[in-house]
Formats: C-alpha cells, structure tokens, sequence
C-alpha cells in the first residue's frame, strides 16, 4: 500500500513570501504527483500536478519541484496571499493493482498573515 | 460542468446506528471513489468504482460498512452499526478512466458528508 509523508502539519508565512511544502513517497505505479487545495467545508480541489519526464512545473504562482530518486516532490508558493490560506494535501498514484486512485498526506494547514 | 453531488451534508447519529450517504458524480465519469477524512487528516480511499464494479476496496472495513453502484451512476456508502471512530467527512469523488490521471482526469472532489457519532 502506498505511503505518503507530508511535512510540515502547518506553516505560518507572512504575505508575499514563499510558502514551500514538501512530500515524499515509498512506490508509485506511474508517476503523477499533485497538490490539493481544501477550504472549510469545501471538498479538495486539484491545484496543480506534476507528470512523467519533467523535473518541475509552474504555473502561476504555484511550482511542484520533483526528485525521482529521492522519491520526494515539492510545492512552492511564491508571493503568498491571504486568499492561499487554506489545507494543501499531496497525493501519489496507488502502487498496483490497476486502481487508478490517489493516497493523500495528511496535509498543511497554511497560514498567511497580512 | 456540474459537479459531484453529496447529501446529505450533514449528520449526527447515535453509536450503534445506521447512516447511509449518497453521492452523484460528474456525469460521464464511469469512475467513483469514496474516501473518509478524519478531522486534521487527509482523505483514505475506502472504495474505488469503474462503472458498477468495485476495483480496489482493500480499505473498507468491510464488516461495518458496505457501498454500492448499481446503475454504475450514483453510488451509496452505508454504515451499520456506527462507532465513535467513524465520525468524519466522507467525501465522494469521480474521473473518467478512459482518460485517467495521466491524461488530465484529476479526481473531482464533493464538498462531502460531515457524519458526528455521538
């Protein structure tokens, strides 16, 4: 069963600077590494995702910086806003089995002050 | 597009009760999941459907709680009987698996079912 670690549990970043949360994984069936994003009471939603053959991927904002041999991937937030705070989770690809499903990390709760 | 549909959005039962939740995915989207979140926790994969058929369900505490798909459109997961522990957000999320993660299906996520067991 795939494992998920997600550091750190929660991260207080003042406005406009760079909020970086990181993610390392045990197996993957295929490599699909994404970020989600979770309000209150909302459901998560996908902010950004990573695929097969590139190191990094930007948009926005936001970046995923990906180290196959580490097993380990990343997300930058540059210039972070009020409007960022919120959960972020990363998730990696279930290993086997045909399951086209995700394991999640146990997420960041992120914080930023005006 | 409209989204995944959940209901209902909140509920607080009794140990020892029966709770079923409903879900209505993306319309076209042949694949469903059910995940739980527990309070500061992310999201565990209970079961996974392709159309009517269960793909992975290795998760689910099967003696408790069971789901279905019959029409492979909308889905039920039901608890019966409840404990303490099951109190979380159960979230319902779909893709196309014709399509998948790699084609640019992300799982498409339900604002989910708060279920509190007192």
């Amino acid at each position: 069963q795939q494992q998920v670690k997600q550091s750190p549990q929660s991260l207080i970043v003042q406005k406009g600077g760079i909020s970086i949360i990181n993610c390392a994984y045990e197996n993957t069936a295929f490599d699909y590494f994404p970020w989600y994003q979770q309000f209150p009471g909302k459901g998560p939603a996908l902010l950004i995702a990573i695929r097969p053959d590139v190191s990094e991927k930007k948009e926005g904002r936001f970046t995923i910086s990906f180290n196959k041999s580490a097993k380990q991937f990343s997300l930058h937030i540059m210039d972070s806003q009020p409007g960022d705070s919120a959960t972020y989770f990363c998730a990696a690809p279930n290993s086997g089995g045909g399951a086209d499903g995700l394991t999640f990390g146990k997420g960041t709760h992120l914080i930023i002050q005006p | 597009e409209a989204g995944v549909a959940q209901s209902p959005r909140y509920k607080i039962i009794e140990k020892r009760q029966s709770v079923a939740f409903w879900c209505n995915p993306i319309s076209g989207h042949a694949t469903l999941y059910w995940y739980q979140q527990i309070l500061g926790q992310g999201p565990k994969l209970l079961i996974q459907f392709q159309n009517n058929g269960v793909v992975d369900d290795s998760q689910l505490p099967k003696d408790r709680f069971s789901a279905e798909r019959l029409k492979g459109v909308d889905s039920t997961l039901k608890i019966q009987p409840a404990k303490l522990e099951d109190s979380a957000v159960y979230l319902c999320a779909s893709n196309s698996p014709f399509q998948g993660l790699l084609r640019g299906s992300p799982l498409h996520f339900g604002n989910g079912t708060r279920l509190t067991v007192t």
